[in-house]
């Protein structure tokens, strides 16, 4: 059980458009979910935190604009690169909490979503 | 706020040897401790995490940790390396916010 998916796992675009990936709880409802970006050999920044039906909570650094957030159901959640540059290429990982698993503050985490930007 | 430390970015032993990863918190309230691993290109797997039960800790693939309050670490131990342990482990700290992770350390196993 607590399987997160992400999709797509690797994606690459030109310069100046827009990716979208999207994080699925696949056997459990998330109030919370988690993104996270990963540079090459460094640990896991968090960018941001969306609540089911609410306006998620960036980090500070990190641009709402650019990253859009949208969290519609209690088992997705996506998150736009807009007007992507090199710069952006990363690893993306997403996470969620289990709605229902009490108060050990567990995420769960996707398999994570390989952005290179040309 | 809280935060993990993790020492020594690269850890080297040999097959065999035990395993010993570093781990410091801070946090102001008891703490929820984590150790994931992450194999290149892959998402993180869950070792074990600490939720205030058991000081010491099981977990998979015969990893242990245990939390030791007046030391505020979380080491993660393991008595005999295999070459299947090589990755890069990371230490992390959750309250109801969120969760923060250490730098992460990498494992390399010598034959």
């Amino acid at each position: 059980g607590a399987v997160v998916s992400q999709h797509p796992s690797w994606v690459i675009c030109k310069s100046g458009t827009s990716v979208k990936i999207e994080c699925r709880s696949l056997d459990f409802q998330a109030t919370t979910m988690f993104w996270y970006r990963q540079f090459p050999k460094q640990s896991l920044m968090l960018m941001a935190t969306s609540n089911e039906g609410s306006k998620a909570t960036y980090e500070q650094g990190v641009e709402k604009d650019k990253f859009l957030i949208n969290h519609a159901s209690l088992t997705l959640s996506t998150l736009t690169v807009t007007s992507a540059h090199p710069e952006d290429s990363s690893f993306y990982i997403c996470s969620a909490r289990d709605r229902d698993r009490g108060l050990d503050n567990e995420q769960f985490f996707g398999p994570g979503t390989r952005l290179t930007v040309l | 706020a809280q935060s993990v430390t993790q020492l020594g970015s690269h850890v080297s032993v040999s097959e065999g040897a035990l395993v010993l990863l570093r781990c410091n918190y801070s946090s102001s309230v008891p703490p929820y401790l984590f150790w994931y691993v992450q194999y290149p290109n892959q998402g993180l797997q869950l070792l074990l995490k600490y939720t205030s039960a058991a000081t010491l800790v099981k977990g998979i693939n015969g990893f242990e940790a245990e939390f030791k309050k007046s030391e505020t670490s979380f080491h993660l131990t393991k008595p005999s390396a295999h070459m299947s342990d090589a990755a890069e482990y990371f230490c992390a700290v959750s309250d109801q916010y969120d969760m923060r992770f250490g730098a992460g350390t990498r494992l390399t196993v010598k034959p």
